[in-house]
């Protein structure tokens, strides 16, 4: 069935940039997301990207897709402590179906 | 701007006990889904809804059941609750490409 995989850790140093990966494996998904979630919150939209689109950046998120390999990925650029969360992919279809990862958590070194 | 609202945001239960968690969403929204996140697990989906009146199973749904009566509200029972229910459970709202709005989720223990 459909799934979506992530990488459980990322580590980086305040300052560098964070990159965090994401495979999926339905084809047909229309819309692409990325969701943060901070401690002790929901999930919150961050950015997403439309499934005819290669890149797509707003301010520090860059948002990169290759179809071909089905890999989306998230670039946040200057890494700041208040970054630190986890980060979710998940993919649509242009019906009521939309498929999580399990989440990457992000921790940020001082 | 409210958005998706959930109530209780924290609760205790005793095992056998029941309880309902409630779900409003002010966006108009068609879809509603109510999931569970369990450390290293990331988000199940239990129950969804794609209208008012309707409801269906999703990943995880023993144990669990769902109404939704008006298109804004989407209900959770526990009829007995059980110790592996303990979970933060999140409830969503969405439309046709558009994405999913969560609540901020309602931490549930059961001793």
């Amino acid at each position: 069935g459909e799934d979506v995989e992530q990488s459980l850790f990322l580590s980086v140093r305040e300052g560098d940039s964070s990159v965090i990966n994401c495979t999926y494996t339905d084809s047909s998904s229309t819309y692409l997301y990325w969701y943060k979630q901070e401690p002790g919150a929901g999930l919150q939209l961050l950015t997403y990207i439309f499934s005819n689109m290669d890149m797509k950046q707003d301010q520090r998120l860059t948002v990169l897709l290759n179809k071909k390999d089905k890999h989306l990925s998230l670039r946040i650029a200057d890494t700041q402590t208040g970054d630190s969360a986890i980060y979710f992919c998940a993919g649509a279809s242009g019906t009521y179906k939309y498929i999580f990862g399990t989440g990457t958590r992000l921790k940020v070194l001082a | 701007n409210a958005g998706v609202t959930q109530t209780p945001k924290f609760r205790v239960l005793k095992t056998g006990q029941s309880m309902t968690l409630l779900c409003a969403q002010d966006m108009n929204h068609e879809y509603m889904y109510w999931y569970r996140q369990d450390p290293g697990m990331g988000l199940r989906l239990i129950h969804y809804s794609v209208g008012e009146g309707t409801t269906a199973k999703g990943e995880v749904p023993d144990g669990y059941n769902v109404s939704r009566l008006k298109k804004q509200n989407f209900l959770l029972g526990l009829e007995s609750a059980a110790p592996s229910q303990t979970s933060v459970y999140f409830c969503a709202s969405g439309a046709v490409d558009s994405p999913l709005h969560f609540g901020n989720g309602t931490r549930l223990t059961v001793t």
